[in-house]
């Protein structure tokens, strides 16, 4: 079956730490998409990418990198300059980026800094 | 500014009761509007969206919205509520020019009791 496997579910992290989250997807989707998820806020952008060697800023960059040199593939990296990482991270994906098109979500990484 | 309000963090119903989950947008354009749910530590699931043409829309599980436009609402709905409908509700808007971006109200939490 299709869709997008995140890893690892639970991951700890010390502070001043970078740690990177994986997303694979096997839809043939050509856009992706990290979200971050805090209770009571909804979901909030963190990058996208449209095409491979592509991304752009969402609306919360700042202490995130990407990568997406594969089109199955859009990891992302939290880095000790994110002050506070710790929050349900979900990856997504969509054919492109069609106003009508809806996003196919993984199962979602937990990341916790002690 | 593009945005999503759903203005009750929780709601409470009898199992078999008819149960409501509202939402209003702000959004230049005809919106393109989404309903997703999340069951515990998983992703979001897609249950309907609306794209234009009949204000009333029918999706997964037996849930339908009602887009009204004079009033900005996309609420959801649905006539007779299981207790497995217990879940977080979030509404969502693609604004005109917008592309890929979602742009997700806060959540509802839905608790449905036997």
């Amino acid at each position: 079956d299709g869709g997008i496997t995140q890893s690892p579910k639970y991951l700890f992290r010390k502070e001043g730490q970078n740690v990177t989250l994986s997303c694979e997807q096997n839809l043939n989707h050509d856009a992706m998409y990290w979200y971050r998820q805090d209770p009571g806020q909804g979901l909030r952008l963190i990058y996208y990418s449209q095409i491979v060697n592509d991304f752009q800023k969402g609306d919360i960059a700042e202490g995130y990198s990407v990568s997406r040199e594969k089109k199955e593939s859009f990891p992302l990296t939290v880095t000790s300059a994110q002050k506070n990482p710790t929050a349900f991270y979900l990856c997504a994906s969509t054919p492109g980026l069609a106003r009508a098109n809806v996003l196919t979500f993984g199962a979602g990484s937990r990341l916790t800094v002690l | 500014a593009q945005s999503v309000a759903q203005p009750e963090d929780q709601v409470n119903v009898a199992e078999g009761n008819p149960l409501t989950v509202k939402c209003t947008y702000s959004v230049s354009g005809n919106p393109y509007l989404f309903w997703y749910v999340q069951y515990p530590n998983r992703g979001l699931q897609f249950l309907l969206k609306y794209i234009t043409g009949d204000n009333l829309v029918k999706g997964s599980y037996g849930f339908e919205a009602e887009f009204n436009k004079s009033q900005t609402s996309f609420h959801l709905k649905k006539p007779s509520a299981l207790v497995s409908d217990s879940a977080l509700y979030f509404c969502a808007v693609k604004g005109y020019n917008q592309g890929g971006k979602l742009i997700f109200g806060q959540g509802t939490e839905l608790s449905v009791k036997p």
